[in-house]
């Protein structure tokens, strides 16, 4: 199937700054990615569906200015969560659908712990 | 009532030992299923992908489809403690359609 890199792992940040989170499809050329949300001991939460060269589709009571997501090639997605909060303490995954394990198959990265002092 | 239902757990079983993990699901246009296991803080991982009813095997794996009661069956025949993960199904209707998943079944394997 797909490969997937997220970047950085784990991020600690202080209240009110931003944190960008990278996420590559390494050897297939993603036109979707999705981003996903997940508290401990919780099931995951789609946030939204990453387009390559066109807006970003947020689930809704997803903040789209909150959390801003720019596709700009078909293999790397970058989610920015603005003016971090301790509320905004999660996990966030991206995945790529599609590849050679099949067309709706979703491939994970390996997320990214995002703490907010 | 969600369209995909799946015990939480925890479900703990001594090494060894037969699991099964179980969804339920509502919606009768889903063809595609898959399990995904979580391991604590990395992203899920594809373990089974099955189209239609019937069974896949693979491995200590053996994924179950039963449309007509609109159940899905993940088993892992002897258990071991490097198998203890939260186990997520998904399911989708046509290809390409995006997935949806339960809740998760986190399972502990004792040694």
């Amino acid at each position: 199937g797909a490969v997937v890199s997220q970047h950085p792992s784990w991020v600690i940040c202080k209240s009110g700054t931003s944190v960008k989170i990278e996420c590559r499809s390494l050897d297939f050329q993603a036109t979707t990615m999705f981003w996903y949300r997940q508290f401990p001991k919780q099931s995951l939460m789609l946030m939204a569906t990453s387009n390559e060269g066109s807006k970003a589709t947020y689930e809704q009571g997803v903040e789209k200015d909150k959390f801003l997501i720019n596709h700009a090639s078909l293999t790397l997605s970058t989610l920015t969560v603005t003016s971090a909060h301790p509320e905004d303490s999660s996990f966030y995954i991206c995945s790529v659908v599609g590849g050679n394990s099949g067309a709706n198959v979703l491939t994970f990265g390996a997320g990214s712990r995002l703490t907010v002092l | 009532q969600k369209e995909v239902e799946q015990d939480p757990g925890p479900l703990s079983v001594p090494e060894g030992a037969i699991v099964s993990l179980n969804c339920t699901y509502s919606n009768s246009a889903f063809q595609y299923f898959m399990w995904y296991r979580q391991y604590s803080r990395k992203g899920p991982e594809l373990l089974m992908y099955t189209y239609s009813s019937g069974n896949k095997e693979d491995g200590r794996f053996t994924a179950q489809v039963d449309k007509s009661s609109k159940y899905i069956s993940l088993f892992i025949r002897d258990s071991q403690p490097s198998d203890s993960a939260t186990y997520l199904c998904a399911m989708s209707g046509a290809a390409g359609n995006m997935l949806t998943f339960g809740g998760g079944t986190r399972l502990m394997v004792k040694p």
